[in-house]
């Protein structure tokens, strides 16, 4: 059974930096483009990046509004996905969603974890 | 940026009977390798969402047959053939051909 567990998430003040991560499990990780995905009370669902497997170039891309700002991040060796989030604004307070990418989609979900900027 | 649009915003049905929510996006969803990337997405109150169709009219594995989906290029459907207790939540459509972007939700409840 596909299994995604994020963690990490917590209060931070505007401008600040925060590492959520995803623990994978029940599928073969190195073999799985990934993606995050978050759901905030100003957008609803928005996609935020990905990141291919190491196969494909390993590459990652982002959504315009995070862009330079929040970088993507796996460890194979871990079965580990990494969202770095960099210059944190108000706009950025949600859940955030670790996802498996199939067929122009996200198949698999984890439970999220919760990320409030605010002062 | 592709702009999903999906209609209604809320819909009320009776347990039993269909249900029907319409998604448009804002450009062809035609992929140039011959595939439509459209996506439906169930999410329950307090859960996370749920995959329930890709490219178009594919169900994801465990997703019961009341579920399908329809449409091409920029018009699409998903419809429930017999509403059970254990559908009210907010689907959304979700296409996967430029980037990725949702649709704003329909909120299905129980009359």
């Amino acid at each position: 059974e596909v299994q995604l567990v994020e963690s990490g998430g917590d209060l931070v003040k505007p401008g600040g930096s925060l590492r959520v991560s995803c623990a994978a499990s029940g599928f073969t990780f190195n073999n799985a483009w990934m993606s995050w995905v978050r759901q905030t009370p100003g957008k609803g669902l928005e996609w935020v990046g990905r990141i291919k497997r190491i196969i494909d170039g390993g590459t990652t891309d982002y959504a315009a509004p995070v862009k330079g700002r929040f970088t993507i991040l796996r460890d194979d060796s871990e079965n580990t996905l990494y969202l770095q989030m960099n210059s944190l604004n108000i706009e950025d307070t949600g859940v955030y969603y670790c996802t498996t990418e199939e067929d122009g989609g996200f198949a698999h979900w984890g439970q999220g974890t919760l990320v409030t900027v605010s002062s | 940026d592709v702009v999903m649009t999906q209609s209604p915003l809320s819909l009320p049905v009776t347990l039993g009977q269909p249900a029907s929510i319409s998604c448009r996006s804002s450009q062809s969803l035609v992929y140039s390798d011959g595939n439509t990337y459209l996506n439906w997405f169930q999410q329950r109150p307090g859960q996370s969402p749920r995959r329930l169709i890709y490219k178009v009219s594919n169900r994801d594995s465990g997703v019961p047959d009341r579920f399908s989906g329809s449409g091409s290029g920029t018009d699409f459907t998903l419809k429930i053939s017999r509403v059970e207790a254990e559908d009210v939540g907010v689907y959304y459509c979700m296409q996967g051909t430029h980037w990725r972007t949702f649709g704003g939700g329909t909120k299905v409840e129980i009359k």
